[in-house]
This record gives structure tokens, C-alpha cells and sequence, in this order.
């Protein structure tokens, strides 16, 4: 079975400051690849995703993930966070059915 | 356009019920999954419909534990004797075909607390 590893549960930052999150998961073979948003009080929303192609993938609201096949990674960036990026950042993967990773809060100060 | 649809949004039940929980899918997804996330834990899969039919139930913790999608296009989750232990959000997601490079567009949720 698919394993995904998180490396940051909870992520605290300032207005503007980058931000950068570890996704790493256990799979050698093909994968699709995504990262999900949870707003406070929202349901689960599609960042941005990997299928094939470029390894570096741009997604809604300024979000970025480089797919880095030798290192089994995801990590997601972006350069200047802002207040309403607080949310809960999930990674997934997908050989056949989701599997998530545990998530990290992101709270982004004013 | 509609979304995934869950009902209802939240269940408070007693140890040793039974509870159903529904999810209406995106029209046309052929696709329907389950989930269930537990406190500070990222969704974890429980069940996979293509069409009527269950084609990975794998996930499922027990035989407790059943869903159908009869008409292959709403899916009740069914727990038999609720326990403590299954007090967690459950999630449907659903994909215009089945789950390889597919997007799975996700409902808000129910939220199940056993007492």
C-alpha cells in the first residue's frame, strides 16, 4: 500500500513569508499526485496535481509543486502567503486510490 | 454547478446503532469513492464504486461496514452496531471515470459521533 509522510504537522508564519511543505510517499512505479486544501469550515479542495510532463506544476492561488521522482517527493511552495491561506494542506497520491497524508495546518498571522 | 452533495451534514447516534449516511455524486461521474477521517489524520479510503458495482472495498475496517450504489449513481454508507471507534467525518468523492489520472471531487461531509 501506498504510504504518504507529511513532514510538518502544523506550520505558523507571517503575512508575505514563503512557504514551503514536504510530501514525500512510498511508491516506485506510476503515480498521480496531488495536493488538496482545507479551508476552516470547507470541504476538501484540488490544489494542484501530477500526472505526467512538467515536473514543476502550477495550481490555484499561487500555489507550486515540483515532483522530484528520485526523491519520491512533492513539496508544495509558494513565495508570499497570505492571511486567507490559513487551511489544513493535505498531499496525495494515486496508484489506483487516494492515499493521503496526515496534513499540515498552515496559520498564516496577520 | 452541483457538487458533491452529503446528508446528512452531521449524525449523533448511540453505541450499538444503525446509521446511514448518503452521497449524491457530480451527475455523470461513473466513479464514487468513501473515506473517513479521523481527528488530526488525512482521509483514509474505505470504498470504491465504478458504476453499480463495488470494485474495491478493501478499505472497509470490518463487516460492520457496507455501502451500495444500486441505480450507479447515489451510495448509502451503511454501519451496523456503532461503536466509539467509528466516530470520524466520512467523505464521498467522485471522478468522471474511474480513479487513474482522475481528479476526485469531494463532498463537505458527514459527521459521525457515536456516544
Amino acid at each position: 500500500a501506498q504510504s504518504v509522510s507529511q513532514h510538518n504537522h502544523h506550520v505558523i508564519l507571517s503575512e508575505a513569508a514563503s512557504l514551503e511543505l514536504g510530501c514525500n510517499y512510498s511508491y516506485g512505479g506510476t503515480v498521480n499526485l496531488f495536493w488538496y486544501v482545507q479551508y476552516p469550515g470547507q470541504h476538501l479542495q484540488l490544489l494542484l496535481k501530477y500526472f505526467s510532463g512538467d515536473p514543476l506544476v502550477k495550481g490555484i492561488k499561487g500555489f507550486e509543486a515540483e515532483f522530484i521522482k528520485s526523491k519520491f517527493s512533492f513539496n508544495l511552495r509558494k513565495p508570499s502567503v497570505q492571511w486567507s491561506d490559513t487551511a489544513e494542506y493535505f498531499c496525495a497520491v494515486n496508484d489506483y486510490k487516494l492515499s493521503f497524508g496526515a496534513g499540515t495546518t498552515v496559520t498564516v498571522r496577520a | 454547478g452541483a457538487g458533491v452533495s452529503q446528508t446528512p451534514s452531521n449524525k449523533v447516534t448511540e453505541k450499538g446503532k444503525y446509521v446511514e449516511l448518503r452521497c449524491d455524486p457530480i451527475s455523470g461521474h461513473t466513479a464514487l469513492y468513501w473515506y473517513r477521517q479521523s481527528l488530526g489524520q488525512g482521509p483514509e479510503f474505505l470504498i470504491y464504486f465504478q458504476g453499480t458495482g463495488a470494485a474495491d472495498d478493501s478499505g472497509l475496517p470490518n463487516d460492520r461496514f457496507f455501502a451500495v450504489r444500486p441505480e450507479g449513481s447515489v451510495s448509502t454508507l451503511k454501519i451496523q452496531r456503532t461503536e466509539r471507534g467509528d466516530s470520524a467525518v466520512y467523505l464521498c468523492a467522485s471522478s468522471p471515470l474511474g480513479p487513474a489520472n482522475n481528479e476526485q471531487f469531494f463532498g463537505p461531509g458527514t459527521r459521525l459521533t457515536v456516544l
